[in-house]
């Protein structure tokens, strides 16, 4: 079963805007990571936070984790069109589960120009 | 080139046909993962190899099996094909990561779509 869960399912923002997206998890993870995903295209990495690590930035995308609530948020500052994508969370366990990634089901952003 | 390709990118097959799908990746990496992704949700993972000898079961292997047949090789292949098998496949690489075996970032293909009718 999935382990993340992505909130909100969709998001629709002006070019511009801001775009912050949400997971939350249930188990202890080692890391978690941030992928986007054009329309019926391959996964691209874009960002690992480590559970030690309580921020990270990379370019426009800042991501926070919080692992006292299992909880990690990407933000996309300064949106562009081609920032239109689904975005997925993806935990890497502990233990026997460190050998695994285990994605939600995405957040779904469209940036209108 | 991409480092990851996967072969063929679109399938149409029947109920009960046997399909391979293949992945071959030049980034040198040692694990290689094969992962369904079905419309509005995640992706999960079918199996996965840590090297040519190791071969993992992941969530749903139920009706699939794999090959490694090199470091870069890595192919699934569905028995007997029935349409709840219809969905988006994805192979992905990634390297050894940490010792201890944290999960680092994965590399993907562009995805077979496969459609069972």
């Amino acid at each position: 079963s999935q382990q993340g869960e992505e909130d909100p399912q969709a998001l629709s923002i002006q070019e511009g805007e801001n775009a912050t997206m949400n997971c939350s998890y249930k188990t202890s993870i080692n890391n978690l990571q941030w992928y986007r995903q054009n329309s019926g295209r391959g996964l691209v990495h874009l960002i690992l936070i480590r559970s030690n690590e309580r921020e990270k930035h990379s370019g426009r995308l800042r991501v926070t984790l919080d692992t006292s609530k299992k909880s990690s948020s990407l933000l996309i500052t300064a949106s562009r069109a081609a920032d239109t994508a689904s975005y997925f969370c993806a935990t890497g366990g502990q233990g026997a589960g460190s050998y695994q990634l285990t994605f939600g089901k995405g957040t779904k952003l469209s940036v209108i120009p | 080139d991409a480092d990851v390709t996967q072969t063929p990118r679109n399938r149409i097959t029947k109920t009960g046909k046997r399909i391979m799908l293949e992945c071959s990746q030049t980034k040198g990496h040692d694990r290689m993962y094969w992962y369904r992704q079905d419309p509005g949700l995640g992706l999960r993972l079918i199996y996965y190899s840590f090297d040519v000898k190791d071969i993992n079961k992941g969530e749903i292997s139920d009706g699939y099996s794999v090959s490694r047949q090199a470091q870069a090789k890595f192919s699934l292949s569905l028995e007997s094909a029935i349409p709840n098998q219809t969905a988006l496949y994805f192979c992905a690489t990634s390297d050894q990561g940490l010792a201890g075996g944290p999960m680092s970032e994965q590399f993907f293909g562009p995805g077979t779509r496969l459609t069972v009718l």
